[in-house]
């Protein structure tokens, strides 16, 4: 089993659906991530959550809406999205030391694949 | 402000040549330098790091990376290509002083490996 695990893999929706995606860790990591990742673009950040605090929202439309309930889980909830959302969405997570020490890694699952019809 | 270039966006070479991928970055603190690693359909894999020790860094599959800080470069390199390295390769640079996971990817570079 992986350390981060992603589901659904894929997921096509309509513009006028409701679906989630999410993202459990097993790493014993406090913090996790939702990134963006698009066809010739940079990786975008989404999301930062740490200690279940969310601490960073890198202006990302209300359409997205994360949760997480705990270290261990991380939700993405989608509605009303436009056809630009599709990409892959990836989840990732870190052991944050913060001050001086940081330098941590992240532990990326294997994406969700999005497709807004 | 961090910031990190990928000077090649497509790098093709033979089975058994050597491999070079090109970073430079920029970074108002003394910076952590990563590189990843991602296969087709995959998520995003540590190759090595880079964290203020030696400036050669050793990873994962034969790889390995030399932080120059006169030249502000992160080059990855492998003395021998193998056709499983064909993927996608992301410099990153992050802030070693109140590191908050906002990490800086690089555009990455798309690296092909021919028999």
């Amino acid at each position: 089993e992986t350390g981060v695990t992603q589901t659904p893999r894929h997921l096509v929706m309509g513009m006028t659906n409701k679906k989630s995606l999410k993202c459990e860790q097993h790493l014993g990591h406090n913090a996790m991530y939702w990134y963006k990742q698009s066809a010739k673009k940079p990786l975008e950040l989404m999301f930062v959550y740490n200690f279940k605090e969310q601490t960073e929202n890198n202006s990302v439309p209300s359409r997205f809406s994360p949760e997480c309930p705990n270290s261990s889980h991380l939700f993405l909830h989608l509605h009303t999205l436009q056809p630009e959302d599709s990409a892959l969405y990836l989840c990732a997570s870190s052991q944050n030391r913060g001050g001086s020490s940081g330098g941590g890694e992240l532990f990326f699952g294997e994406g969700s694949r999005l497709t807004v019809l | 402000a961090q910031s990190v270039t990928q000077l090649d966006s497509h790098v093709s070479v033979s089975e058994g040549t050597p491999v070079l991928l090109r970073c430079n970055y920029s970074s108002s603190y003394s910076p952590s330098l990563f590189w990843y690693v991602q296969h087709p359909n995959k998520g995003l894999q540590l190759l090595l790091k880079y964290t203020s020790a030696a400036t050669l860094v050793k990873g994962i599959n034969g790889f390995e990376a030399e932080f120059k800080k006169s030249e502000t470069s992160f080059h990855l390199t492998k003395p021998s290509a193998h056709m499983s390295d064909a993927a996608e390769y992301f410099c990153v640079v992050s802030p070693l002083v109140g590191y908050t996971g906002k990490l800086i990817f690089g555009q990455g570079t798309t690296l092909q490996v021919k028999p």
